[in-house]
């Protein structure tokens, strides 16, 4: 069984700053990872994904995550954070191999504040 | 353009009242599911569906039915709602089971 962990409901921080957001991963198989991000009153929109190629996967809006099967971690980084960067993240995994039909299990999202 | 379209995207009903939410893609994906998202639970998968005719309970099926009858259309069916059936719903379209997932614009349902 897969199952996502997000650390820190809310993280906030200053415009500029480097953004942060942790998420860990539990799976039995090696497994494709996902970050969405949901601003206010909209869908989920697809951030990036790793799907066994390069560890370090560049997104959209300057966000980047790498995987790192030793921690089983894919975090997710921004050397400077913008205003427009606030909202909800959210962490997801799959399991390519498992042959389930599971599909994406999401952690429970993580809040992100920007301060000016 | 390549979407998830639901409707409505508000909708305020009574208790017992039964409602359906429709759910369509026009990405030709095999896998649809349904999701509902609450304050410090996130996204929790209701039902979803491999293919036509193949629908399978998510983690939370209590109180809710689909049908997956084409491809594209994929419909959430309370039959008799109750308040804890107040939440944001989300349908999703993915290629495969385990690919990224195509997220409509959401319902947000009140019930009371």
């Amino acid at each position: 069984a897969q199952s996502v962990t997000q650390l820190g409901s809310h993280v906030s921080v200053s415009e500029g700053a480097l953004v942060l957001l942790r998420c860990n991963y539990s799976s039995s198989v090696p497994p494709y990872l996902f970050w969405y991000v949901q601003y206010p009153n909209q869908g989920l929109q697809l951030l990036l994904k790793y799907t066994s190629a390069a560890t370090l996967v560049k997104g959209i809006n300057g966000f980047e995550a790498e995987f790192k099967k030793s921690e089983t971690s894919f975090h997710l980084t921004k050397p400077s954070a913008h205003m427009s960067d606030a909202a909800e993240y959210f962490c997801a995994v799959s399991e390519p191999s498992g042959g389930g039909a599971d599909g994406l299990t999401f952690g429970k999202g993580t809040h992100l504040i920007i301060q000016p | 353009e390549a979407q998830v379209t639901q409707n409505p995207r508000y909708l305020i009903t009574v208790t017992g009242k039964k409602l359906t939410v429709t759910c369509s893609q026009n990405m030709n994906h095999e896998y649809m599911s349904w999701y509902r998202q609450d304050p410090g639970l996130g996204l929790r998968q209701i039902y979803y569906s491999m293919n036509v005719e193949v629908t399978d309970k998510g983690d939370v099926p209590e109180g809710y039915k689909v049908s997956r009858k084409e491809k594209r259309n994929f419909p959430l069916i309370l039959e008799s709602p109750s308040p804890n059936q107040t939440s944001l719903y989300f349908c999703a379209s993915n290629h495969r089971a385990n690919t990224e997932a195509f997220f409509g614009q959401g319902t947000r349902l009140t019930v009371v």
